[in-house]
């Protein structure tokens, strides 16, 4: 079965620097998807980046960008010039490519801001 | 409308009660999913609909749980003789199409007392 770790139970970042979330996976599959989700106190699950396996190139959207690295099975989330609107819990989950039905989710981290 | 609509957002009941929790998903999205999250945890996958067929249950934590969609559109979450152990927030989700990103509600928060 799949499994999805977040090792960091909560983390805090001055506002303006740089913060690394940490997630680690397991798998048969060769082919997936890697999700970072942002969950704010509103509950709804904000989709932050999304990753292909088959991608070598690590995705960036804007101050957001992940370090993917297949073989080690883990995929980290870099959050530049941290914001006060940033903070909320981060999910990490993974969908495989051929039963894309079913999110696996890490138990999640919940980033602080710091003015 | 705009987003995945969800109600209510918060339900208190009594051990034992049934409850149901809606969730009107994006117009046109053919796939739905609900997901449970507990206290300190990420969501948890329960079930996911294509059109009005629940294609996959093997969520489902036991048969006190059941989920309607009848017309494909908005589906209902349905709990019989609830326990504490149900207290949760259940987030329900859609997508265009089963491949395509997962757009979510704010979730439904039961409380069983």
């Amino acid at each position: 079965a799949q499994t999805v770790t977040q090792s960091q139970p909560e983390m805090s970042v001055q506002e303006a620097e740089t913060v690394t979330l940490s997630c680690t996976y397991d798998t048969s599959e060769s082919d997936y998807y890697l999700f970072w989700y942002k969950q704010p106190p509103s509950r709804q699950m904000i989709l932050v980046i999304r990753q292909e396996a088959y991608k070598q190139q690590n995705a960036t959207e804007n101050r957001f960008s992940v370090n993917f690295q297949k073989a080690a099975k883990s995929f980290s989330l870099k959050i530049s010039d941290s914001q006060l609107g940033d903070a909320a819990m981060y999910f990490c989950a993974y969908r495989a490519v051929y039963n894309f039905n079913k999110f696996y989710f890490g138990s999640g981290t919940k980033l602080n801001v710091k003015p | 409308g705009a987003g995945v609509s969800q109600t209510p957002s918060n339900k208190v009941t009594e051990k034992g009660k049934y409850v149901e929790l809606r969730c009107d998903p994006i117009s046109g999205h053919t796939a739905l999913y609900w997901y449970r999250q507990s206290l300190g945890q990420g969501p948890e996958f329960l079930i996911y609909f294509q059109g009005t067929g629940a294609a996959d249950d093997s969520g489902l934590p036991n048969d006190r749980f059941f989920a309607v969609r009848p017309e494909g559109s908005v589906s209902t979450l349905k709990i019989q003789r609830t326990e504490r152990g149900d207290s949760a927030v259940y987030l329900c989700a859609s997508s265009l199409y089963s491949n395509q990103p997962q757009h979510f509600g704010d979730g439904t928060r039961l409380s069983i007392l």
